[in-house]
């Protein structure tokens, strides 16, 4: 069993929708919860950090964490074309430059 | 925000020849260094992690030799991979953590080898 699993996808949805993408993990000493936006050839860019369980937004993008359940979401509001791209959820325990790990990738298409 | 810049973005490259990529953190000092490895449509695979003046720690089944890490200071570090094949043909994306910004990444290296 991976550590951190994430449905790779395809999902494509029509402009305006909400999207869901989910990860769970096993190892209950992650700490640290981020998704990171991948655009094709590129490098990943973080769009939302957290460490604890609950909800966090920023503007259209809510991340939430679930620590008992080992389940993390973010979810995309209002989506737009410039929206499509892989997303990638990625988690470390405590403690510095510690090792991230990373899920699958989910490639996300908002069609116009 | 964090300023991370990796050279080359693309390379191609004669079987058994090296190439060496480079990545900077051009406005905080990277204590550690990532090196990760992207194949199409996959996540990121760690290579070896490194730390400023020290030796890089590989991952399980990464050649050391074939990939050379060398983190000499806290705003460069470099990845050379030695006598390539084409099966090293990759995307190859550096990951400094340090100062407030944690984890960032480069842009990315598309590597061909023919």
């Amino acid at each position: 069993q991976k550590e951190v699993e994430q449905d790779p996808g395809p999902l494509s949805v029509p402009e305006g929708a909400i999207v869901s993408l989910n990860c769970t993990y096993s190892n209950s000493a992650f700490q640290y919860f981020m998704w990171y936006r991948q655009y094709s050839r590129k490098g990943p860019e973080l769009l939302m950090y957290t460490y604890s369980s609950g909800n966090k937004e920023d503007g259209r993008f809510t991340a939430q964490v679930d620590k008992s359940s080992k389940y993390i979401s973010l979810f995309i509001r209002d989506s737009q074309p410039s929206d499509s791209a892989t997303y990638l959820c990625a988690m470390s325990v405590r403690g510095g430059a510690q090792k991230l790990v990373f899920g699958q990738g989910t490639r996300l298409t908002i069609n116009p | 925000g964090a300023v991370v810049s990796q050279h080359p973005s693309r390379v191609i490259c004669k079987s058994g020849t090296s190439v060496k990529i480079e990545c900077r953190s051009l406005d905080f000092q990277a204590t550690t260094m990532f090196w990760y490895r992207q194949f199409p449509k996959k996540s990121l695979m760690l290579m070896a992690t490194s730390n400023e003046g020290s030796k890089a720690t590989y991952e399980q089944g990464v050649e050391k030799d074939k990939f050379l890490i060398n983190h000499a200071s806290l705003t460069l570090s470099t990845l050379t991979v030695t006598s390539a094949h084409p099966e090293d043909s990759s995307f190859y994306i550096c990951s400094p953590y340090g100062g407030n910004y944690g984890y960032t990444f480069g842009s990315g290296t598309r590597l061909t080898v023919v």
